[in-house]
């Protein structure tokens, strides 16, 4: 199976910080990445897939990079609803893994 | 507007089996496939399995193999995922959603909607 770690587990941070999150995976997946937001207490939000396309309804601030093994999540500002934990989960073969999450919290 | 309403909590022993269930809505039910996933407290996501809307076929997570069946009820288009043999570490969130592929080869799908969620408590 593929694993993704993502780094850092935590980050603190304050609104209007431009905070970039990593997620690497243990060998290639091309663009096949996606990411997820979820906020306390809540189902999970897709906010990008193929590594770098915004899903329909998600702030511009959100953007993704990467291809191989390594990719960021990056928001350009940071406001207070995005004080959430984010995921990243492979799609290239099977099964499908996700990473261990970074929990961004308020400074 | 598509949602996923999933049923309500469940408590149960250890031994036991649950069935939660998932009921698309805001699009043609066959038209999409369901996945279901695990969220233990305080802990991350881990896929269970997935079934196809449309032909009923499977695909279960390595871990979950032999324990758990995914059906589908297309009179009320509603999904089920049903857990035998709970153990205490089966306490969880179970999660089902949307999933699409990134593209049309794609076997392996990410999830763009999804259920509130359904506590599953497992304890004596």
């Amino acid at each position: 199976d593929i694993q993704l770690t993502q780094s850092p587990s935590f980050l603190s941070a304050s609104v209007g910080d431009r905070v970039t999150i990593t997620c690497r995976a243990s060998q290639g997946i091309s663009n096949y990445l996606v990411w997820y937001q979820q906020q306390p207490g809540k189902a999970p939000k897709l906010l990008i897939y193929s590594a770098s396309t915004l899903e329909s309804g998600v702030p511009s601030r959100f953007s993704g990079s990467g291809s191989g093994t390594d990719f960021t999540l990056t928001i350009s500002s940071l406001q207070p609803e995005d004080f959430a934990t984010y995921y990243c989960q492979h799609i290239y073969n099977f099964p499908p893994t996700f990473g261990g999450g970074t929990k961004v919290e308020i400074k | 507007q598509i949602q996923l309403v999933q049923s309500g909590p469940e408590m149960k022993k250890p031994g036991a089996s649950v069935r939660v269930s998932c009921r698309p809505l805001g699009y043609t039910f066959t038209n999409f496939g369901i996945g279901w996933l695990r969220q233990a407290p305080g802990r991350g996501l881990e896929w269970v399995g997935w079934i196809s809307a449309y032909s009923g076929d499977t695909h279960y997570a390595p871990q979950f193999q032999g324990r758990v069946t995914l059906t589908t009820d297309p009179s009320t288009s509603t999904v089920n995922m049903e857990l035998n043999n709970l153990k205490s570490d089966d306490t969880a969130v179970f999660y089902c959603a949307r999933r699409l592929r990134a593209e049309p080869s794609a076997t392996v799908y990410y999830f763009d909607h999804w259920g509130q969620g359904t506590l599953v408590t497992v304890s004596s």
